[in-house]
């Protein structure tokens, strides 16, 4: 099956530093990935998305970057405020209509 | 607009009793999945709905049963509830299964 994996389960960094969170998969076939944020006590937020046919993808202060020749998705966040303390999740478009979640990293920025 | 609702927010259960936990789409959504959370763990993928059609099911036992109505809401439902059940259940909706939109889940807890 698909396995999604983060490289580091926690991140800290003071505000107003950038913040990347890493993420690796196994399938090459994957051709559909979103990152969600999850605060404590909440679903998980969308915060962008990228297809296959794409290395690099930018929204409000957050860009996702797809590297399918290593299969990793990174996503970095300009800026990083105290509003962004969250648990980040990657997750893949696995078939089956199923997305496939990583375990998450937690952010904690630092005032 | 309204987001994706869930109800109840939180219900506590004891082995072996069943469960129905229920979820509205966003308006104009054609799909709803569901997702169960443990504790520090991503998301992991029960059921998609489309049109009130089943079009995906993740790695669950059939005590897992869900369905999809008319106006696009949704039950799932868990019979002969075990203590592995406890977890925070959480419904997306989409529409068309792709760029999924939780809610904020409903949190059981079986003792």
């Amino acid at each position: 099956g698909e396995s999604v994996g983060l490289h580091l389960p926690t991140l800290s960094v003071q505000e107003g530093d950038n913040s990347i969170i890493n993420c690796a998969y196994s399938n090459s076939a994957s051709d559909y990935f979103i990152w969600y944020k999850q605060e404590s006590g909440k679903g998980p937020q969308f915060i962008i998305d990228i297809r296959s046919n794409m290395d690099k993808r930018q929204g409000q202060r957050v860009t996702v970057l797809l590297n399918k020749t290593v299969k990793h998705l990174s996503l970095q966040i300009a800026a990083t405020q105290p509003g962004d303390s969250a648990v980040y999740f990657c997750a893949l478009w696995a078939g089956s209509y199923q997305l496939t979640f990583g375990k998450g990293t937690k952010l904690s920025v630092i005032p | 607009d309204a987001g994706v609702t869930q109800s109840p927010t939180h219900l506590i259960k004891t082995r072996g009793q069943h469960v129905t936990l229920r979820c509205s789409p966003i308006s104009g959504h054609k799909s709803v999945s569901w997702y169960q959370q443990v504790l520090g763990q991503g998301p992991q993928f029960i059921f998609q709905y489309y049109e009130k059609e089943e079009r995906g099911r993740g790695n669950f036992p059939d005590r897992f049963s869900a369905r999809q109505f008319p106006n696009y809401s949704s039950e799932l439902n868990v019979n002969a509830l075990l203590l592995g059940d406890s977890a925070l259940y959480l419904c997306a909706s989409s529409l068309d299964g792709y760029e999924q939109y939780f809610g904020p889940g409903t949190r059981l807890t079986v003792t």
